[in-house]
């Protein structure tokens, strides 16, 4: 099945304490985003890649790491957590050409920071 | 980035055919105009994208007219599980930054 997949699906962790949420997709998209979702705030684009070796920041990017050192994987950390960061985070990806084609999204990470 | 505006909310019932409009009046001669569906804490869905006149695919069809400066979902013989909230987004093909506003909340009742 054609998917994104994100893991933890859910994680409470302290400030200050490092953490990776992962990210894999099957569907050998150039393309893949992280968003933060927020009530309130809808989402907000965190890092996109334009395919492996190349991202780039999007509207929200402060306190936020990401890598695409292959096609399938775009892990996104946080080096030092702070609870402003507690939100609802979600991955996607698509196909070369971006929104031409309809992302696909991953189920989320609710991430609680205290 | 066209801005787009849509209704906050919306209610209708089980079987009836529901239409959400949305108006990008600043689209440009290259935007696309995409919907998407979200259920409580899940990620967007995309259900249909258009760049003029009609669309159809097996959920939903789109309508554009002639100016391009509105769009409309059509969405037959919802059911219960058709509650969620739908955004629309107008972006050029190749733009990778979408922005997403708050959406339409649609609520169906029996």
């Amino acid at each position: 099945e054609a998917q994104v997949t994100q893991n933890p699906r859910y994680l409470i962790t302290v400030t200050g304490k490092k953490l990776t949420v992962t990210c894999s997709q099957n569907m050998n998209h150039e393309y893949m985003s992280w968003y933060r979702q927020d009530p309130g705030l809808g989402l907000r684009q965190i890092y996109y890649s334009m395919n492996v070796e190349v991202t780039d920041k999007g509207d929200v990017p402060e306190g936020y790491k990401v890598s695409r050192k292959e096609k399938r994987n775009f892990p996104l950390i946080l080096e030092s957590p702070s609870p402003n960061q507690t939100s609802l985070y979600f991955c996607a990806s698509s196909a070369a050409g971006g929104p031409i084609h309809g992302y696909t999204f991953g189920s989320g990470t609710r991430l609680t920071v205290v | 980035l066209a801005k787009t505006t849509q209704p906050i909310s919306m209610d209708s019932y089980e079987g009836q055919e529901v239409n959400i409009t949305c108006s990008h009046n600043n689209i440009a001669t290259n935007d696309y105009i995409t919907w998407y569906q979200q259920f409580p804490s899940q990620g967007p869905r995309f259900i249909i994208q258009g760049y003029k006149t009609k669309v159809t695919n097996e959920v939903a069809s789109l309508f554009i007219p002639a100016d391009r400066k509105s769009s409309t979902l059509s969405l037959p013989r919802v059911s219960l599980s058709d509650t969620a909230v739908y955004y629309c987004l107008v972006a050029p093909g190749s733009n990778y930054q979408l922005i997403w506003g708050a959406g339409t909340k649609l609520i169906i009742k029996p």
